[in-house]
């Protein structure tokens, strides 16, 4: 069963925009965390944001924000006022417990288009 | 500071060949991680390590092997490449804390096997 699941392979916004990148994982376990990356045509990993499972507040990062709803276990990136920089993949992660620690699992990401 | 450096960036081998892929991180991560990148995916967990001298399987650990010998270094070795294991390899470092501490990726190597 996939772990995390991005359900749109590919999205298109105009620039200054707000767009909505969906994520949804599975998990049993009642501590974890939620991550998401940017991966740009140049081929490196961004950090952008960070949700523990027992924040109360959604987290937010500039003109990023994370939209966490735990009891549907989703946990969709919001980017506000999008730019022509915003062009690339974007990664939801998670991180839970494992049997030789904790383990990080990536979803197959969702290609974000930012049209001028 | 250099972060996270991996060694080397493009690497071309033949079926059956061997290699290792260093990855060395300069800021006292106790957790390190490879990952394999393949056209048009996300990142697949091979293995990871949360300490000097341990190491943990993830999603698609086999034809893979790795060390952790010294606390800043995490080393992938294939031992007879296959060209399934044609990817873009990425390590990663973190800290250890159960929540938050983002990963701090490495470049990545290109391994392309023919």
């Amino acid at each position: 069963a996939q772990k995390i699941t991005q359900t749109q392979p590919g999205m298109f916004v105009q620039e200054k925009e707000a767009v909505t990148l969906d994520c949804t994982y599975d998990t049993s376990d009642p501590s974890y965390g939620l991550f998401w990356y940017k991966q740009p045509s140049s081929g490196e990993m961004i950090f952008l944001i960070y949700q523990g499972s027992y924040d109360q507040q959604n987290a937010t990062e500039g003109r990023y924000s994370l939209n966490f709803q735990k009891a549907r276990k989703s946990a969709n990136l919001v980017i506000s006022a999008s730019q022509l920089g915003d062009s690339a993949m974007y990664f939801c992660a998670m991180r839970e417990p494992d049997t030789g620690g904790f383990k990080t699992i990536f979803g197959a990401g969702t290609r974000l288009f930012v049209k001028a | 500071n250099a972060g996270v450096t991996q060694t080397p960036k493009f690497r071309v081998l033949k079926t059956g060949q061997s290699m290792t892929l260093l990855c060395a991180q300069d800021m006292n991560h106790e957790y390190m991680y490879w990952y394999r990148q393949d056209p048009g995916m996300g990142l697949r967990l091979i293995h990871y390590s949360v300490g000097e001298g341990t190491t943990a399987k993830g999603e698609v650990p086999d034809g893979y092997n790795v060390s952790r010998l010294k606390k800043q270094n995490f080393l992938l070795g294939l031992e007879s490449a296959a060209p399934s294991q044609t990817s873009v390899y990425f390590c990663a470092s973190s800290y250890s804390r159960a929540g938050g501490y983002e990963q701090y990726f490495g470049p990545g190597t290109r391994l392309t096997v023919t």
